[in-house]
């Protein structure tokens, strides 16, 4: 089986522009989290997809969104970008059955200048 | 709210020595699943060992091993025979029913094994 992909794997973008970001689960996937990780601040959760259904969301401002399509791909919107979105942007897909493992992808890494 | 923290932000132990993580949790639901994964130099974030806290057995996988005091709001990871390969950040993470899959982490322990 293909395992989580994620794509671009790197980005730079200037202050004021707006991203997205794409994620595709394991076949047979149907919930997609995402998640922020910076030094800082280290692994924030950001919100989870279960059949195109936002089902959890953490504490990000409403610049965050994030939608998922009929086939589970997922993907994640950052508008009006600050420095401080500088982060790399973890995607994690399960079976979504209550508690299951996720899988992780290999991340974005996205440079906001 | 859930937190998890993780006290020992470095760590190193020499190849074949076994080596204990440190995580403690703090949380409000009565059934809960703890975790501790691993996300080394390449950073792809690997599953190293599930623990639902119903179950008062530590889970076992085979080097890596937990001592789960849920009294204590502790759960800690013992890898025995440390492997090069071993060397990562590792963190523990904590989820709940309910959460879906949302994870809640701690931030992290950089472990180096030494050859």
């Amino acid at each position: 089986k293909a395992g989580v992909t994620q794509t671009p794997r790197y980005l730079i973008k200037t202050r004021g522009q707006q991203v997205t970001l794409s994620c595709s689960p394991i076949s047979g996937h149907r919930s997609v989290s995402w998640y922020q990780q910076t030094p800082g601040q280290g692994l924030q959760f950001l919100f989870e997809y279960f059949s195109e259904t936002q089902r959890n969301k953490g504490n990000f401002p409403g610049r965050f969104s994030g939608r998922q399509f009929s086939n589970s791909r997922s993907e994640m919107n950052v508008s009006t970008l600050e420095l401080g979105d500088s982060a790399l942007y973890l995607c994690a897909s399960s079976l979504g059955l209550a508690v299951d493992e996720q899988y992780f992808g290999p991340g974005t890494r996205l440079t906001v200048t | 709210a859930q937190t998890v923290t993780q006290s020992q932000p470095e760590m190193s132990v020499q190849e074949a020595e076994t080596v204990t993580l440190s995580c403690t949790y703090d949380t409000s639901e009565s059934n809960y699943y703890l975790f501790w994964y691993k996300q080394p130099p390449s950073r792809q974030m690997i599953l190293v060992i599930r623990q639902e806290a119903y179950k008062q057995q530590n889970a076992t996988e085979n080097r890596f091993s937990v001592n789960f005091q849920k009294a204590a709001k502790s759960f800690s990871l013992k890898i025995s025979d440390s492997q090069l390969g071993d060397t990562a950040m590792y963190f523990c993470a904590l989820s709940y029913d309910n959460a879906g899959n949302m994870l809640t982490f701690g931030g992290g322990t950089r472990l180096m094994v030494k050859p």
